[in-house]
């Protein structure tokens, strides 16, 4: 159990347009999601934590215009990357917690901005 | 500041030792510590979650401590096997803050 799907799981985009990543939990409902991102060799980066119905919560230095996160329902987590760039081509993961203390996690979404 | 640190970044052992991995956390009041491994290009797999109230976990060949006095925690991999080479990350959820704080992660390669 504990299952959580990401989707796409690569995708290359132009810059100047916006890309969708979303994130389901399959198995259970998840009251919290977490977005993260990968530099190649270094260490996950928390982003954003969001809430089923609330505005997501933004780690500081993260833009909140630019990674808009949407929490639509308690399966369902969406980062939309607006107006990419190539700076912005990185690893994304998602997580889900249906208890405090614990997360489970996708498999990752590889962004590439040409 | 709550942080987590994993010395070394990246280690080289020839096929069939045994190893341990380091991590060193800043604040004891931590409510588990857990072990990963991320293969490259994937996302995480869990290894061994430690809760605050336990010392140790085991599964297979993999054991997992946590000393909370001296703020450390290390995974121990026996006869390790190609297939062990990944990166290994720790992480601490922290009683305040309720984030999952990472280290840096250990680059493991292991030697045929």
């Amino acid at each position: 159990g504990a299952v959580v799907s990401q989707h796409p799981s690569w995708v290359i985009c132009k810059s100047g347009t916006s890309v969708k990543i979303e994130c389901r939990s399959l198995d259970f409902q998840a009251t919290t999601m977490f977005w993260y991102r990968q530099f190649p060799k270094q260490s996950l980066m928390l982003m954003a934590t969001s809430n089923e119905g609330s505005k997501a919560t933004y780690e500081q230095g993260v833009e909140k215009d630019k990674f808009l996160i949407n929490h639509a329902s308690l399966t369902l987590s969406t980062l939309t990357v607006t107006s990419a760039h190539p700076e912005d081509s990185s690893f994304y993961i998602c997580s889900a917690s249906r208890d405090p203390y614990e997360q489970y996690f996708g498999p990752g979404t590889r962004l590439t901005v040409t | 500041k709550q942080e987590v640190t994993q010395i070394p970044a990246a280690l080289s052992v020839p096929e069939g030792e045994n190893l341990v991995l380091n991590c060193s956390f800043t604040d004891s009041a931590i409510y588990n510590l857990q072990w990963f491994r991320q293969d490259p290009g994937k996302g995480l797999t869990s290894l061994l979650l430690i809760q605050s109230s336990q010392r140790e976990q085991t599964s297979g060949r993999l054991n997992a401590s946590l000393d909370k006095s001296s703020g450390r925690s290390t995974l121990y991999i026996a006869a390790s096997q190609p297939g062990d080479s990944a990166t290994y990350l720790c992480a601490a959820y922290y009683n305040q803050g309720g984030k999952l704080i990472f280290g840096q992660g250990t680059e493991l390669s292991v030697k045929p």
